[in-house]
């Protein structure tokens, strides 16, 4: 237990559905990320929030949209994905403003997209 | 642009031997250097947080060193278990990249009982 809490753990969805992943953490950090881990490659980081404002947008396409509505909570929002989107994502936090403190990690969100 | 290299990218031992895992990295300004664990489908957990002014931490039977200069780090396990397998992540914070941590694709340990 890490103290960040993500779900689903396991969602299925097609290329014109809408969904949301979840994340929380109980850790009282003020940094929230989004990474996301494909098959044999490196994670990627996805978008950073810092006191709830996004400080990170790390060139990702609009149909991934990331909320923050408190700095316990952070969503992203899915639609019209693709079958590459399949993928691992995680979401952590950090207690410091600028990323460079140790990072904690939910277990992740597996997403399929047929 | 950072990139961190981890080698080998799996590795097989029986139990008991000691575990040396690799990690480099191209460019040595560093924030910190932290090593994690992921178990399969699992996330990330970290182990070790090495500040850019230590030369290395400890906990338990895990010690990770850091040589800025070279862009190494190494992460010893000492008398490993069947409980160690799984794949061990490093992840590089470089002072030109904000917010954005450089992972290397892994090591996957397989520990035979």
């Amino acid at each position: 237990e890490t103290g960040v809490t993500q779900t689903p753990r396991h969602l299925v969805m097609g290329m014109t559905n809408k969904k949301s992943l979840k994340c929380e953490q109980h850790l009282g950090h003020n940094a929230m990320y989004w990474y996301k881990q494909s098959a044999k490659k490196p994670l990627e980081l996805m978008f950073v929030y810092s006191l709830e404002e996004r400080v990170e947008n790390n060139s990702v396409p609009s149909r991934f949209s990331p909320e923050c509505p408190n700095s316990s909570h952070l969503f992203l929002h899915l639609h019209t994905l693709q079958p590459e989107d399949s993928a691992l994502y995680l979401c952590a936090s950090s207690q410091d403003q600028a990323g460079t403190g140790e990072l904690f990690f939910g277990e992740g969100s597996r997403l399929t997209v047929l | 642009k950072q990139e961190v290299t981890q080698i080998p990218a799996a590795l097989s031992v029986p139990e008991g031997e000691n575990l040396v895992l690799n990690c480099s990295f191209t460019d040595s300004a560093i924030y910190n250097l932290q090593w994690f664990r992921q178990d399969p489908g699992k996330g990330l957990t970290s182990l070790l947080l090495i500040q850019s002014s230590q030369r290395e931490q400890t906990s338990g039977r895990l010690n990770a060193s850091l040589d800025k200069s070279s862009g190494r780090s190494t992460l010893y396990i000492a008398a490993s278990q069947p409980g160690d397998s799984a794949t061990y992540l490093c992840a590089v914070l470089g002072v030109s990249n904000d917010y954005k941590l450089s992972f290397g694709a892994g090591t996957t340990v397989t520990v035979r009982a």
